[in-house]
């Protein structure tokens, strides 16, 4: 089974600056999807960034860019230029290659970004 | 409003009490994911389905969990005799699924249920 470890349960960072998060998971699969999923308070989850793992180039939305190390299973994300609507709960998540699993997500357990003034 | 919506909001109930939450996907989307989040904690799978199919559940799923997606289009999630441990959010999500595989997960707002 996969899973995602997100050892980091808060982090916080002043405006305008930059903050990286961080993302371990396992797996024994080649092919999959990495996904950051933000939680703002009271609010639903919304995709911030995706990442197929066959690529080798790392996505960027944005003010939002990935460091992907495939060996390393390592999958953290780069806030550039905070914004105080960047606070939120930030989640990893995997996802199994669509024959396998019906595509359900693997999450990990979240860090709560704060994002001071 | 095109999202996915999820009703009701908030659920209270006492222990032992039956409760039912509908989720009303995007409309052209055909796979329907139900999700568990407990505090402090991500979401966890509980079940998913194909139009109406019913094709997976977790283990989480014990059997006073029941859903259903009647005719493909909403779905809903029963809990039976319900237990203090039962109280979490109750996340649904929907995508298309294309020939290419799926695409992204929208997820709804979510119902907070509260066992008393």
């Amino acid at each position: 089974a996969q899973t995602v470890t997100q050892s980091q349960p808060e982090m916080s960072v002043q405006e305008a600056e930059t903050v990286t998060l961080s993302c371990t998971y396992d797996t024994s699969e080649s092919d999959y999807y990495l996904f950051w999923y933000k939680q703002p308070p009271s609010r639903q989850m919304i995709l911030v960034i995706r990442q197929e793992a066959y690529k080798q180039q790392n996505a960027t939305e944005n003010r939002f860019s990935v460091n992907f190390q495939k060996a390393a299973k390592s999958f953290s994300l780069k806030i550039s230029d905070s914004q105080l609507g960047d606070a939120a709960m930030y989640f990893c998540a995997y996802r199994s290659p669509p024959e396998t699993s019906g595509s359900r997500l693997t999450f990990g357990e979240g860090t709560q970004l704060t994002v001071n003034p | 409003d095109t999202g996915v919506s999820q009703n009701p909001r908030h659920k209270i109930t006492k222990r032992g009490q039956n409760v039912t939450f509908r989720c009303d996907p995007i409309s052209e989307h055909n796979r329907l994911y139900w999700y568990r989040q407990t505090l402090g904690q991500g979401p966890e799978f509980l079940t998913y389905f194909q139009n109406e199919a019913q094709l997976e559940k977790s283990r989480l799923l014990s059997d006073r969990f029941s859903a259903e997606r009647p005719k493909g289009s909403f779905s809903t999630l029963e809990i039976q005799r319900t237990e203090q441990g039962d109280s979490a959010m109750y996340l649904c999500a929907s995508s298309l699924v294309l020939a290419g595989g799926p695409r992204e997960q929208f997820f709804g707002p979510g119902t907070r249920l509260t066992v008393l």
